[in-house]
C-alpha cells in the first residue's frame, strides 16, 4: 500500500466542518484513496473512496488535490456521534487493505 | 439485512484451549478476512479467503487456521491459544478480492481474552 500519513488527533465543536487531513505522496496514478472510521469498540465502517474526483455521499465529502498527493475528509456538520478514528487508506491493486492508527477525531458538545 | 455476523461477540479462554470464532455474510461477497487489533493499534490482517475454497495468510497468521466453509461463512481457529492472542478479532468481506476499487464490510467483531 501508498504510505498515508494522518495527524494522530484533532477535535471540532459539534455543528461544525471537521476537516481531516491525509498525506499520500507516493500514490500512484491508479490507487484511489479509501476512508474509514472505527466507533470505540465496533467494527471499521466505509464512508467514501476516490481516484482523483472530489466525491460526495451522505456521511461526507472527499476532496483530493490536483497531484493527488494529499486528501481531505470533510464531515460537513459533526455531531458527537462523529467521535472516532478514522483511516485513510491507499490499497494497492490485489492487496489488501492495511489499517495505520489513523486519526481520532473528538467531536465536543 | 444483517451483513457481517460475527460469534461469539466475547469468549474468554485458558493458555492452551481452543476455540472457534464464527463468521457469515449475507451479501454474496466473494472474499472474506479475518483481522486482530490489539489496544492503540491498527488493523492487522490475520488470513484471508479471496474466493470460496481459497484460503491465503495476510501479515500475522501464526497460531490460527481458517476454514472457508462455503461461500457465506469464514471461520477462523485457534489451536492452542497464548495470552498474545488477547485481542479483538474483526471478520470482513467484499465483493472481489483485491481490488482497487473494492470496499469492505466489517462484523462487530469478538473480544477474546486469553488467561
Amino acid at each position: 500500500d501508498a504510505k498515508t500519513t494522518q495527524p494522530p488527533s484533532m477535535d471540532c465543536a459539534e455543528g461544525r466542518a471537521a476537516n481531516l487531513p491525509c498525506n499520500h505522496s507516493t500514490i500512484s496514478g491508479n490507487e484511489y484513496v479509501y476512508w474509514y472510521r472505527q466507533i470505540h469498540s465496533q467494527g471499521p465502517q466505509y464512508i467514501i473512496h476516490g481516484l482523483k474526483n472530489n466525491e460526495t455521499n451522505e456521511m461526507a465529502s472527499l476532496i483530493i488535490t490536483e497531484d493527488r498527493k494529499s486528501s481531505t475528509l470533510i464531515l460537513p456538520h459533526a455531531t458527537l456521534r462523529d467521535t472516532a478514528v478514522y483511516y485513510c487508506i491507499v490499497p494497492l491493486a490485489n492487496s489488501k487493505l492495511t489499517f495505520g492508527k489513523g486519526i481520532t477525531l473528538s467531536v465536543r458538545p | 439485512n444483517a451483513g457481517v455476523t460475527q460469534t461469539p461477540k466475547f469468549q474468554v479462554l485458558k493458555t492452551g484451549q481452543s476455540m472457534t470464532l464464527q463468521c457469515a455474510q449475507d451479501m454474496n461477497h466473494n472474499s472474506m478476512y479475518w483481522y486482530r487489533q490489539d489496544p492503540g493499534m491498527g488493523l492487522r490482517l490475520i488470513y484471508y479467503s479471496a474466493s470460496e475454497g481459497t484460503t491465503d495468510k495476510g501479515e500475522v497468521p501464526n497460531g490460527y487456521n481458517v476454514s472457508r466453509l462455503n461461500k457465506r461463512e469464514f471461520s477462523l481457529r485457534l489451536e492452542s491459544a497464548a495470552p498474545s492472542q488477547t485481542s479483538v478479532y474483526f471478520c470482513a468481506s467484499s465483493e472481489y478480492w483485491g481490488g482497487s476499487n473494492e470496499k469492505l464490510f466489517f462484523g462487530s467483531g469478538t473480544q477474546l481474552s486469553v488467561l
